[in-house]
C-alpha cells in the first residue's frame, strides 16, 4: 500500500509558466516532507523540505504547501525552465525512514 | 561537499552470477541505504544502516544482502543475480543526528542481469 503518492506520472510546462507538482499521503504520522529531483544518469538531489508544523516554505522559485487536512503537499516552480526537466520525488519522514513516492517527469519546452 | 561515491556506474552479469556493489561517503555519516530505482515504481529501499555492523531491512530485501564493516563504506551483495534484479541502484547517506531526513545520494549504479 503506498503511503505516499504522485498521481501524475508526468506533467509538460512551457517556459516561464508555473509547474505544479502534487503529492498525496496517507499516513499522518509524517512529520517532515521532501522534494528531490533527477535527472537521467544521476542521483536524486535534495531540492525543498517542509515541516509538518508550516504550510509554507518558499526557495528562489520553488515553494512547497502543505495542507495537513487533505494530507496534501504540492511543488510549486515559478517561472519554470527547460533546465527544471528532470524527474520530481516527493518523500516523507516516518521516524527514520524515508518514504518516496513513484515519481512526476517534468518536461519544460522552450 | 558531501559526497558518495558507487564504485560502479554501469555492470552487466549474468543470471547466478554474485554482485558486489560498494559504496563510500565522505562526510563521516552515521546513516547509509541501499534503494533502486524502477519505472513507474520510484525508488524503493532495500537496506539501510545506522551504524557500524548494523543493518536493517527496508521493503524489498529479498535476494539481497549488505554489509558495513566500516562506517564510511556499505556494500550490497547480490548472492545469485536474477533477471528482476535489472535495475537503478542508489547509494544514500546521511548524518545520524539529523532528523529532516535530507539524503545525499551517489551517482547510481546501473545493473543489468543478462
Amino acid at each position: 500500500d503506498q503511503q505516499v503518492k504522485q498521481n501524475s506520472p508526468s506533467l509538460s510546462v512551457q517556459e516561464g509558466r508555473i509547474s505544479i507538482l502534487n503529492c498525496d499521503y496517507t499516513n499522518s504520522m509524517f512529520d517532515y516532507f521532501l522534494w528531490y529531483k533527477k535527472y537521467p544518469a544521476e542521483g536524486p538531489t535534495f531540492l525543498i523540505s517542509i515541516s509538518s508544523i508550516k504550510d509554507k516554505n518558499e526557495d528562489g522559485r520553488f515553494t512547497v504547501f502543505l495542507n495537513k487536512s487533505a494530507k496534501h503537499l504540492s511543488l510549486h516552480i515559478v517561472p519554470s525552465q527547460p533546465g527544471d526537466s528532470a524527474v520530481y520525488f516527493c518523500a516523507a519522514i516516518l521516524f527514520t525512514s524515508l518514504i518516496f513516492g513513484k515519481g512526476t517527469t517534468l518536461s519544460v519546452s522552450s | 561537499d558531501v559526497k558518495v561515491t558507487q564504485s560502479s556506474r554501469y555492470l552487466v552479469k549474468r543470471t547466478g552470477e554474485k554482485v558486489f556493489l560498494e559504496c563510500v561517503q565522505d562526510m563521516d555519516h552515521e546513516n547509509m541505504f541501499w534503494y533502486r530505482q524502477d519505472p513507474g515504481l520510484g525508488l524503493r529501499l532495500i537496506y539501510f544502516s545506522y551504524d557500524v555492523k548494523m543493518k536493517e531491512k527496508g521493503d524489498i530485501p529479498e535476494g539481497y544482502s549488505v554489509s558495513r564493516e566500516k562506517k564510511e563504506r556499505f556494500s550490497l551483495i547480490l548472492e545469485s543475480a536474477s533477471t528482476n534484479q535489472t535495475s537503478m541502484y542508489l547509494c544514500a547517506s546521511s548524518p545520524g543526528t539529523d532528523n529532516t531526513g535530507e539524503l545525499f545520494f551517489g551517482e547510481g549504479s546501473r545493473l543489468t542481469v543478462l
